[in-house]
């Protein structure tokens, strides 16, 4: 059971405008920064969005993110087939003292 | 190139124990805090380990405080995870990663590739 809760699955069609959530608690996503990453199976992880909603340099900007209380979304506009990936938020946990993430959402390109 | 290499995962019996290492390489390792994150077959992530630049404060998961040991050395650009008693729910990939920072916040923006580490009789 992870710490932040986000949903296991999400689709959209080329094109379409996705979000997926982020649940946490007042330890972490309400007092502290999110960050997002995508995965693509048998690969390391890389960072999409930090600081709720800051893109790295050589994010697409169809990638954005926010925060509202204890709760974060990522959405992806524009979507492409390419965007076939895992999603995980993750966050720093004060009662924890440590970085805890989401289980992930598997996004599906129909 | 800014990279991360991880080492030394494989086979090991439960109970036996396993030193990970982390090649840093393409920017100056001794600025940059460290963490070790891993994931079990088809699941999801999960964060280990954290050392700040001098090695002073280092944090721990409730799941491996104990029985891990993380360390670096900066002489030779490498952060090591040192694994004890080690029970069939450690088996995963092993990643390391650099805590980057800016002014807006930080988050983990280099990953190495991972190592398994498979433990079973």
């Amino acid at each position: 059971q992870s710490v932040l809760t986000q949903p296991p699955s999400a689709s959209g069609t080329p094109g379409q405008r996705v979000t997926m959530s982020c649940s946490g608690s007042n330890a972490n996503i309400g007092t502290g920064l999110v960050n997002w990453y995508q995965q693509f199976p048998g690969t390391a992880p890389k960072l999409l969005i930090y600081a709720n909603n800051q893109r790295p340099s050589g994010v697409p900007d169809r990638f954005s993110g926010s925060k509202s209380g204890t709760s974060a979304s990522l959405a992806i506009s524009g979507l492409q087939s390419e965007d076939e990936a895992d999603y995980y938020c993750a966050a720093w946990d004060d009662t924890l003292n440590g970085v805890v993430f989401g289980g992930g959402t598997k996004l599906t390109v129909l | 190139e800014v990279q991360l290499v991880e080492s030394g995962g494989g086979l090991v019996q439960p109970g036996g124990s396993l030193r990970l290492s982390c090649a840093a390489s393409g920017f100056t390792f001794s600025r940059y805090e460290m963490n070790w994150v891993r994931q079990a077959p088809g699941k999801g992530l999960e964060w280990l380990s954290y050392i700040s630049t001098n090695g002073n404060t280092i944090y721990y998961s409730d799941s491996v405080k104990g029985r891990f040991t993380i360390a670096r050395d900066s002489a030779r650009s490498s952060l090591y995870l040192q694994m004890n008693s080690l029970r069939a729910e450690d088996t995963a990939v092993y990643f390391c990663a650099r805590n980057f920072y800016d002014s807006s916040g930080d988050a983990f923006d280099i990953w190495g590739q991972g190592t398994m580490v498979t433990v079973s009789s």
